[in-house]
């Protein structure tokens, strides 16, 4: 199994705040890395697929680059909607698996 | 934008099978551009994918859950539906289907919870 490693797990920040989170993968996923951002009581929501391509409809202070092992997600400038979880998921393998989640709190 | 939404019992005994099915609409599942999966939160905690299917049949598991697991899709109803059996506590999460397109999950159910107790 591929292991995907968020990091931190948590973290907290101000509105208008550039955050980054970091997906390290154990063996190599070229670019097929995605990142979602769950809300309490709400199912996942897709932000960025294939590394760095942003889904229809999310804002542009979102962000994904990376390729190989190491990704990192980006919020340009944090927003009170943002607050949440924030997953990333490989999809090299046909058995897909997530990071363990961050959390994004208000500081 | 498809709309998908799960629906099943919330409560399951211990050691019996927890079924779930999952109807898609704004879309057609026997379109060749999505798989269908399923993937599971238990309470408090992060996301577990189980499995997909193509609208053709073709499956794949998580190694983990396969030996229980069933993933089956009726194109005449639009939908998809998840078996796994011989449950326990552990099994205790909320249930989510998805359209799976290039590996990514890009449209959700809401999510079902599902209880395993006696």
């Amino acid at each position: 199994d591929i292991q995907m490693t968020q990091s931190p797990s948590s973290l907290s920040a101000s509105v208008g705040d550039r955050v980054t989170i970091t997906c390290r993968a154990s063996q190599t996923i070229t670019s097929y890395l995605n990142w979602y951002q769950q809300k309490p009581g709400k199912a996942p929501k897709l932000l960025i697929y294939a590394a760095s391509s942003l889904q229809s409809g999310v804002p542009s202070r979102f962000s994904g680059s990376g390729s190989g092992t190491d990704f990192t997600l980006t919020i340009s400038s944090l927003q009170p909607e943002d607050f949440a979880t924030y997953y990333c998921q490989q999809s090299y393998t046909t058995l897909r698996t997530f990071g363990q989640g961050t959390k994004v709190e208000i500081k | 934008q498809l709309q998908l939404q799960e629906s099943g019992p919330g409560l399951v005994k211990p050691s019996e099978t927890l079924s779930l099915t999952c109807t898609v609409s704004g879309g057609s599942i026997s379109s060749s551009s999505y798989y269908w999966g399923w993937i599971r939160q238990p309470p408090g905690k992060g996301l577990e994918w189980i499995g997909s299917i193509y609208y053709s049949g073709s499956t794949y598991y998580n190694p983990s859950l396969k030996s229980r697991v069933t993933i089956s899709v009726d194109t005449s109803k639009n939908q998809f539906s998840l078996k796994l059996s011989s449950v326990t506590a552990a099994d205790t999460a909320v249930y989510y289907c998805a359209s799976e397109s290039s590996g990514y999950g890009r449209d959700w159910g809401q999510g079902t919870l599902v209880t395993v107790s006696s």
